[in-house]
């Protein structure tokens, strides 16, 4: 069974731009969440899917976004991006949706100029 | 809110050493508990989880209680082994049926011969 997989694996961008990254979650995982994991902060959730739903956001600005489709592949936008963006941003989707177990994938290493 | 505490590392050990690694929560009702850990270039990957109190974790050696008395959730491992070397974060997910989970800032092991 394939895991979780995130694309593209780096990205380099400059202040301003926008960007999108891709989570495709374990076949039959209807749930996928976003984390943001910096050295100072560690890990900070960004939102959770589930069946296309947003059902929860953290302390992130409006800047950031996302979307679930039907298939429960998940995209997260960064528009306008600033230097404090530089970032891994981690993927994790699960079957459940009670907070149970999460299968990350290896990440999307963000690097803003 | 909900909150994860555990102790700042890095932690370094000679091989076969015990390890612990402090971690205490702070969250409303009954969450369960959990303990991530992140290999050099790759995301988290679930070692250990309890959902009640009393309940003890254990996987490839290492060893977990939930207390409720003392809101911790300690790692513990007999011996330890170079592959240990890691970043360890404890995580909670909050009762309620959504997909969010805590984590911690993490602590970095290193084992040496």
């Amino acid at each position: 069974k394939a895991g979780v997989t995130q694309t593209p694996r780096y990205l380099i961008k400059t202040r301003g731009q926008q960007v999108t990254l891709s989570c495709s979650p374990i076949s039959g995982h209807r749930s996928v969440s976003w984390y943001q994991q910096t050295p100072g902060q560690g890990l900070q959730f960004l939102f959770e899917y589930f069946s296309e739903t947003q059902r929860n956001k953290g302390n992130f600005p409006g800047r950031f976004s996302g979307r679930q489709f039907s298939n429960s592949r998940s995209e997260m936008n960064v528009s306008t991006l600033e230097l404090g963006d530089s970032a891994l941003y981690l993927c994790a989707s699960s079957m459940t949706s009670d907070g149970e177990k999460l299968f990350f994938g290896s990440g999307t290493q963000l690097s803003v100029l | 809110g909900d909150s994860v505490t555990q102790m700042e590392g890095p932690v370094t050990l000679s091989e076969e050493a015990f390890l612990t690694i402090n971690c205490t929560y702070t969250a409303t009702g009954y969450p369960s508990l959990f303990w991530y850990v992140q290999y050099p270039g790759e995301g988290l990957q679930l070692l250990l989880k309890a959902t009640k109190a009393d309940d003890k974790g254990s996987n490839k050696g290492f060893e977990a209680t939930y207390r409720k008395e003392t809101t911790s959730f300690h790692l513990e491992k007999g011996s330890v082994q170079v592959s240990d070397s890691a970043v360890y974060f404890c995580a909670l997910s909050a009762t309620g049926g959504y997909q969010k989970v805590t984590f911690g800032t993490g602590t970095k092991l290193q084992v040496i011969p």
